[in-house]
């Protein structure tokens, strides 16, 4: 069974960027898809997005475009999300999580997730 | 991008009671809809995904159904370990969009 362990909380200044890992175990890494959901405090789900590993190139939320860059390292099954140009809206509990399938995103495995703190 | 919208918004409830919590799409997504649980503190947990197919380790109590724009969620008996928040996804077309939520709550 696959298992997604993240990276460690960060506390951020306003302006800056954050990368955050996402190291897969124990499964397939590749040819499934990684998403990255955040969670702002007390908040709902968002979506931000994805990367299938074996392809390479991302898709990104349009509210995210030109501030995240997620990326991914086949050879340590670990993806990566960097959001820059930080502000306080930004302070939220980040989590990848994988796609049950190869042809549908549905998240059936999550990491635990990274809480990212913004503030001067 | 497709709005997926939740009710109730909250929901208060016993232990044993049957419940529903609906979920709508602001266009057709055929049965591309999952429903994730998650407790404070923890990652989301998928429960149901394809509309209706529940996930491997996931109790028979959960059950999902709809297809195009409705869709529900229905909790057969409820649990003390069923009270959470409850979200919907839809992965029919990019971006994936959630439900704003439907807390459930003891009553």
């Amino acid at each position: 069974q696959v298992e997604l362990v993240q990276s460690g909380a960060e506390v951020k200044k306003p302006g800056s960027s954050v990368k955050v890992s996402c190291t897969a175990s124990g499964g397939s890494f590749s040819s499934y898809a990684f998403s990255w959901v955040r969670q702002a405090p007390g908040q709902g789900l968002e979506y931000m997005g994805g990367i299938i590993p074996i392809f390479g190139s991302a898709n990104y939320a349009q509210k995210f475009q030109g501030r995240v860059t997620i990326t991914a390292d086949n050879s340590t099954n670990t993806a990566y999300m960097e959001l820059s140009s930080l502000r306080s809206g930004d302070t939220a509990v980040y989590y990848c999580a994988r796609s049950g399938s190869t042809s549908s995103n549905y998240m059936d495995v999550w990491g635990e997730g990274a809480t990212v703190t913004v503030s001067s | 991008a497709i709005q997926l919208t939740q009710s109730p918004s909250s929901l208060s409830a016993s232990v044993g009671d049957r419940v529903t919590i609906t979920c709508r799409a602001s266009q057709g997504i055929s049965v591309a809809l999952a429903w994730y649980q998650q407790k404070p503190g923890k990652a989301p947990k998928l429960l149901i995904f394809d509309a209706s197919s529940l996930d491997s380790g996931v109790p028979s109590r959960f059950s999902g159904s709809g297809s195009g724009t409705d869709f529900t969620l229905t909790i057969s008996s409820l649990q003390p370990e069923d009270f959470a928040t409850y979200y919907c996804q839809q992965f029919y077309s990019f971006p994936d969009t959630f439900g704003p939520g439907t807390k459930l709550e003891i009553k």
